[in-house]
């Protein structure tokens, strides 16, 4: 069985850092690329980036601004998200997810996601 | 304001055949496959209809999706009360290097 399970989640200032984690199992993790996708209170699912299964490709939306970062443990079988600057628009659910590929970054399976709050 | 456009909202009654579109441009939909997702309150996405416009395993039959030009549709036949949820289209788009979602169209059953 399939299972993502996020975490890292939680209140952050503004301007500050956070490291969301995606634990994988149930599925060979470098045979696939990985996706985080957000969706902010009301509003509608936000791509924000994939990876690669190897990490030797990544994409990023262009509102991120360079502020955030993916990565990947394959012998962890751990997906990260490195956030940086944040801002009260960074608020929302983060979710993890799965490719059917290697390299497509459209997702397929989903975790439960995990909250980000940016407010002073 | 998303790259893929889709109407707010939709709605029928059960039985009904309902079709949600999704209008994007040559660089996301004329250029690469598209995804239907739903999404119900308080939980994660669920894939519907996947880059083959194939329905992964669980997805009735009533579920379809299809693809013309730059636009696609989501077609849901004998609307049930358990479909009233949020509906997502995506696709690859060349021109950003990115994934990007259509804006959401909110299902009711009335």
């Amino acid at each position: 069985e399939v299972l993502l399970l996020e975490s890292g989640g939680g209140l952050v200032q503004p301007g500050g850092s956070l490291r969301l984690s995606c634990a994988a199992s149930g599925f060979s993790f470098s045979s696939y690329a990985m996706i985080w996708v957000r969706q902010a209170p009301g509003k509608g699912l936000e791509w924000v980036s994939s990876i690669s299964g190897s990490a030797e490709i990544t994409y990023y939306a262009d509102s991120l601004q360079g502020r955030f970062s993916i990565s990947r443990d394959n012998s962890k079988n751990t997906l990260y998200l490195q956030m940086s600057r944040l801002r009260a628009e960074d608020t929302a659910i983060y979710y993890c997810a799965k490719s059917p590929s290697r390299t497509e970054s459209k997702p397929h399976f989903w975790g439960q996601g995990t909250l980000v709050t940016v407010s002073s | 304001q998303s790259v893929l456009t889709q109407p707010p909202s939709a709605s029928g009654t059960p039985g009904q055949r309902v079709t949600i579109s999704c209008s994007g441009s040559s660089s996301n939909i004329g250029g690469n496959t598209v995804n239907w997702y739903q999404k119900l309150a308080g939980t994660a996405p669920k894939l519907l209809i996947d880059s083959h416009n194939q329905r992964p395993s669980g997805v009735p039959d009533r579920i379809s999706g299809s693809k013309s030009g730059t636009s696609a549709s989501l077609v849901i036949s004998g609307l049930q009360s358990e479909d009233e949820a949020d509906y997502y289209c995506a696709s690859w788009d060349a021109s950003l290097n990115a994934v990007v979602f259509g804006g959401g169209t909110k299902l009711t059953v009335l």
